[in-house]
């Protein structure tokens, strides 16, 4: 089974400042897959960025990039130059390589202040 | 190319009703699966499908609720005598295969119980 622990209160955050979402994880499987998701006030689950275990590099897309420690099973989402749009609910999910079934953290709030 | 369709958006129920929640995957998608999210939670896995076939319940609740996703037409999650526990947003996603791809949510169904 995999578990999500995401345990920061909620953060605010300054317009056009970057801030970072603390993720960590616990599983038994030797391959898998990292993901984080924006759940706006609208509520759909928005696809932000994809990590896999045995990727070399941290994966990184637009204003997102995940800080991958792998030894330490922490993957930290990064957004760099936040911006108002960027208020939301972060979900950290993992699946185990061969499956969709993703687990999920409980999620951080983050709102974005002008 | 439309995303994954569910429908309705909101659905209110009076304790004791049935609820039907439909789920179309994207166009070329014949794997389904069903989250739900209660409030202040992150997404948990309930249930797998493939056309025709329940592969994986193993996060469904014993009693009161069902999944299909018949040959034709969309998947339903089917929760009969609702109580105010199962209130919550439902979500559905769905990928081409199983394995290593992303899922795309749909954009959910928010279920209260009155």
């Amino acid at each position: 089974a995999q578990k999500i622990t995401q345990t920061q209160p909620g953060m605010f955050v300054q317009e056009k400042e970057a801030v970072t979402l603390d993720c960590t994880y616990d599983t038994s499987d030797p391959s898998y897959g990292l993901f984080w998701y924006k759940q706006p006030s609208s509520g759909e689950m928005i696809f932000l960025i994809y990590q896999g275990s045995y990727d070399q590099q941290n994966a990184t897309e637009g204003r997102y990039s995940l800080n991958f420690q792998k030894a330490r099973k922490s993957a930290n989402l990064v957004i760099s130059a936040s911006q108002l749009g960027d208020s939301a609910m972060y979900f950290c999910a993992m699946r185990p390589y061969g499956n969709n079934r993703l687990a999920f953290g409980k999620g951080n709030q983050v709102v974005v202040i002008p | 190319n439309a995303g994954v369709m569910q429908n309705p958006r909101h659905l209110v129920r009076r304790r004791g009703q049935e609820a039907r929640l439909r789920c179309s995957p994207m166009k070329g998608h014949s794997h389904v699966y069903w989250y739900r999210q209660l409030p202040e939670e992150g997404l948990k896995f309930m249930v797998y499908l493939q056309k025709e076939n329940i592969i994986d319940e193993s996060g469904m609740p014993k009693e009161r609720f069902s999944a299909e996703f018949p040959k034709e037409g969309p998947s339903i999650l089917r929760i009969q005598q609702v109580v105010r526990g199962d209130s919550a947003a439902y979500f559905c996603a769905s990928s081409p295969l199983e394995g290593n791809t992303e899922a795309f949510f749909g954009q959910g169904t928010r279920l209260t119980v009155v």
